[in-house]
């Protein structure tokens, strides 16, 4: 079992919809929480991130973490064509090591 | 602005020729790993390297060297490329002990 999992989609949305996207872990010793998107051609971007279980929020974008469930979430309200791209959650058990543990991409559509 | 940049960003090269991508990061961080993105398995790491002159193996370092000479350099070195390195590459800045990593936009191999 891969330690971190994430449908891979496609999701298709129009626009204006609220978007969930998720993704389950395995390893109770993550810490740290990420989710970072990747457009067409570029590299991951930071989105979002969270330490613990809870939530936060940024503008449209809300993550939350159940540690209890193992299953964090990133839910964008009112989402636009402009955030069509692929979405990628990242756990990190905070070592100095510093190893990221990447689910494989949730590819989101948002059409007008 | 911080950043990571990478080069080249395209290379079609030949079986068994070496080639050099190279990184370079502003951001004075010490941490900084290699990752490469294939369809289906999503970012794997390469290499990473926790400061100067350390650097140890990720999940997948075979065929691959790296260096860290200098804080802000970090490049990946194929010394015999073959078809199976063909490969979309990335170098992130950052990281360890819980603090997110900073990605480059990509390196994409193709080895013929």
């Amino acid at each position: 079992q891969k330690e971190v999992e994430q449908d891979p989609g496609p999701l298709s949305v129009p626009e204006g919809a609220i978007v969930s996207l998720n993704c389950t872990y395995s390893n109770s010793a993550f810490q740290y929480f990420m989710w970072y998107r990747q457009y067409s051609r570029k590299g991951p971007e930071l989105l979002m991130y969270t330490y613990s279980s809870g939530n936060k929020e940024d503008g449209r974008f809300t993550a939350q973490v159940d540690k209890s469930s193992k299953y964090i979430s990133l839910f964008i309200r009112d989402s636009q064509p402009s955030d069509s791209a692929t979405y990628l959650c990242a756990m990190d058990r905070g070592s100095t090591l510093g190893r990221l543990y990447f689910g494989r991409g949730t590819q989101l559509t948002v059409w007008p | 602005e911080a950043q990571v940049t990478q080069n080249p960003r395209y290379l079609i090269t030949v079986t068994g020729k070496k080639l050099t991508v190279t990184c370079s990061q502003n951001m004075n961080h010490e941490y900084m790993s290699w990752y490469r993105q294939d369809p289906g398995l999503g970012l794997r790491q390469i290499y990473y390297s926790m400061n100067v002159e350390v650097t140890d193996k990720g999940d997948v370092p075979e065929g691959y060297k790296v260096s860290r000479k200098e804080k802000r350099n970090f490049p990946l070195i194929l010394e015999s490329p073959s078809p199976n390195q063909t490969s979309l590459y990335f170098c992130a800045s950052g990281g360890g002990s819980g603090q997110p990593q900073h990605f480059g936009d990509g390196t994409r191999l193709s080895i013929l």
